[in-house]
């Protein structure tokens, strides 16, 4: 089974408007975390957002905001008035027990002006 | 800027060769992970260092090596080249503070001919 699923290969969204990216993931472990990184044309990979398992508080950086319902096993990354730089592909990623990630398939954002 | 640096960012070989990845962690990163990101497996985790002493190994194939040395600075070293280890290869490194971090090099995109 997939441990991170990332159902959405591409979207469009229209400049200044909110988008949702879906992530639910799949894991026994109580200690966990989840994250979102952002991969432009460029390439490299930018690390975006972090949620602890057992963080009480969605985590929030700048315009990026996680929706984490672990009931659900969901972890959705919300990006708040989208800008043309945003454009990119966007990966969930989980930390079970040990330190490497398991990454999700990847999301393709495009902004259209 | 990340502060992981990869060299080289490109590289084109041919089948049957050999070919050495070298990256350099941020500055007091102990961990150093791999990653391979091609079209059909997605981003696949390789192995970890920390320290100098392998950590985690993950879908690393035989043909494939790697070392951490002294100076905290990495090789990925791959040999028997064949077609389909065409892919960008990620040097990552973590704070031995906030582990869940990673921060991720540019990569180095392996082209087999």
């Amino acid at each position: 089974a997939q441990k991170i699923t990332q159902t959405q290969p591409g979207m469009f969204v229209q400049e200044k408007e909110a988008v949702t990216l879906d992530c639910t993931y799949d894991t026994s472990d109580q200690s966990y975390g989840l994250f979102w990184y952002k991969q432009p044309s460029s390439g490299e990979m930018i690390f975006l957002i972090y949620q602890g398992s057992y963080d009480e508080q969605n985590a929030t950086e700048g315009r990026y905001s996680l929706n984490f319902q672990k009931a659900r096993k969901s972890a959705n990354l919300v990006i708040s008035a989208s800008q043309l730089g945003d454009s990119a592909m966007y990966f969930c990623a989980m930390r079970e027990d040990g330190e490497k990630l398991t990454f999700g398939t990847g999301t393709r954002l495009t902004i259209i002006p | 800027d990340s502060g992981v640096t990869q060299t080289p960012k490109h590289l084109i070989t041919a089948t049957g060769q050999r070919v050495t990845l070298r990256c350099s962690p941020r500055s007091g990163d102990l961990s150093v992970y791999w990653y391979q990101q091609s079209l059909d497996q997605g981003l696949q985790f390789l192995i970890q260092y920390y320290n100098g002493e392998e950590r985690a190994k993950g879908n690393i194939l035989e043909r494939f090596s790697a070392q951490q040395f002294p100076d905290l600075h990495s090789e990925l070293n791959l040999s028997s080249l064949e077609l389909g280890d065409s892919a960008l290869y990620f040097c990552a490194s973590s704070d031995l503070g906030v582990p869940e971090k990673l921060f991720f090099g540019s990569g180095t995109q392996l082209s087999v001919l």
